[in-house]
């Protein structure tokens, strides 16, 4: 199984309606991070959080929301999706103890809004 | 405020070697972290430069220069295998990580 989950893999959805992008890992790791990639601009922070208490807008927010249910799980809502975010959308963690590994990302969402 | 540079594309061919420039300027600096990232697929840590100098692993090493705020990425006897982007992201002061748009690399036969 992988370390970082997202699920659904894919998603077409039509505008205005509400969806949820959801994340789970089992490395146990305290931080996590959504983040949005658009080709020639990079990935993008939307929504971080470093413990379960804890949520920080990143620099992309804007029609966004999270929820972080547990340690382990940690989920995007548009809560009225416009076409302009579709997007790949990538969840990550890390551990604020080991620095130097970096994120590990999980395998990403392709959203597709109509 | 924070801007990261590194050439958009980039050629080579097959068992050559390709270097991967990238400056950049944050607020603060805790390391710094070079990602492959192959078409639609998820970022994979590839290296990590917290002082300055080079890191080797394998065919692949990372540069570091923290007073010229700049990092390379060498890639050696480079393999059809290697085409895809590579992400340079510096850590900031709020210990998050900034990405670059990337360098998408293409190798020929």
């Amino acid at each position: 199984d992988a370390d970082v989950t997202q699920t659904p893999r894919n998603r077409i959805t039509k505008t205005g309606k509400r969806i949820m992008l959801e994340c789970s890992q089992t490395k146990g790791h305290d931080r996590m991070y959504w983040y949005r990639q658009d080709p020639g601009l990079g990935l993008r922070l939307i929504y971080y959080s470093f413990d379960v208490k804890d949520i920080n807008k990143g620099e992309i927010s804007d029609g966004y929301s999270v929820s972080r249910q547990a340690q382990a799980k940690f989920s995007l809502s548009l809560e009225s999706a416009i076409p302009n975010q579709t997007a790949l959308y990538f969840c990550a963690t890390s551990d604020p103890l080991r620095t130097e590994y970096g994120y590990t990302f999980g395998s990403g969402t392709r959203l597709t809004v109509v | 405020g924070q801007n990261i540079d590194q050439p958009t594309e980039m050629t080579a061919t097959e068992g050559a070697i390709v270097q991967i420039n990238c400056t950049y300027q944050t607020s603060g600096f805790n390391g710094l972290f070079w990602y492959q990232q192959h078409a639609g697929e998820a970022p994979t840590f590839l290296s990590y430069n917290v002082l300055d100098g080079l890191e080797e692993k394998g065919r692949f090493s990372s540069f570091l220069s923290r007073s010229k705020g700049y990092s390379y990425l060498l890639l050696k006897e480079l393999q059809m295998k290697d085409s895809a982007s590579y992400l340079c992201a510096p850590r900031g002061g709020t210990d998050k990580l900034i990405f670059g748009t990337g360098t998408r690399l293409q190798v020929f036969p």
